[in-house]
């Protein structure tokens, strides 16, 4: 039972233009979400979170949105640079610990 | 600084050997975690623990045991191997919740 879904596996968006990762999740109890990039041989970095109490953070070049009638958040990416190029992880929690990822979307900017 | 190291990078045990896992942060967090990741899935939380000499299943704990004696420390414990603990493992540490940074992995292969 998947309760946070990245559908896309992967995404190849053009220099300077706008990348845009989407992730579903099933579970209404959640209430904080996470957006992690990692690099082939590295570990996942730490990019940028959400409470449910709002519907849009920014830092930076990168914006999540949370949509909660629609279970639904998506990282923005502007303007997109090769080095964004990098697998992507949502994760989910309910008011723990236990953070529940999805299976990531590669990402791919085209110079 | 080195952050979060991880100890080995890569191993190869046969069905049954045992092994320990160790992970070390420079930053004094108070927060560290085991996951593991396998093709195909997002990160999948081990064990974790929030302060020196606690610790906490996470949401696939079986067949792992885990110590955090020392702050800057967190030993992550394979009794007897079995192939489907085949993964990459990584460690992570923050001062609050949630992870912010990881380890750069440990490859364990059990034939």
């Amino acid at each position: 039972d998947q309760q946070v879904k990245q559908n896309s596996p992967s995404l190849s968006v053009q220099e300077g233009r706008i990348s845009i990762l989407n992730c579903d999740y099933t579970n209404s109890m959640f209430d904080y979400f996470l957006w992690y990039k990692k690099y082939p041989a590295e570990g996942p970095t730490f990019l940028i979170s959400i409470s449910s109490i709002k519907d849009k953070n920014e830092d930076g070049r990168f914006t999540v949105f949370l949509n909660k009638s629609a279970k639904h958040l998506s990282l923005h990416i502007v303007p997109s640079q090769p080095g964004d190029s990098a697998v992507y992880f949502c994760a989910a929690s309910s008011g723990t610990y236990k953070y529940i990822f999805g299976t990531g979307t590669r990402l791919k900017v085209l110079a | 600084n080195a952050g979060v190291t991880q100890t080995p990078k890569f191993r190869v045990l046969k069905t049954g050997q045992s092994m320990t896992l160790l992970c070390a942060q420079d930053m004094n967090h108070e927060y560290m975690y085991w996951y593991r990741q396998d093709p195909g899935m997002g990160l999948r939380l081990i064990h974790y623990s929030v302060g020196e000499g606690t610790t906490a299943k996470g949401e696939v704990p079986d067949g792992y045991n885990v110590s955090r004696l020392k702050k800057q420390n967190f030993l992550l414990g394979l009794e007897s191997a079995a192939p489907s603990q085949t993964s990459v493992y990584f460690c992570a540490s923050s001062q609050s919740h949630p992870a912010q940074y990881f380890g750069p992995g440990t490859r364990l292969t059990v034939t």
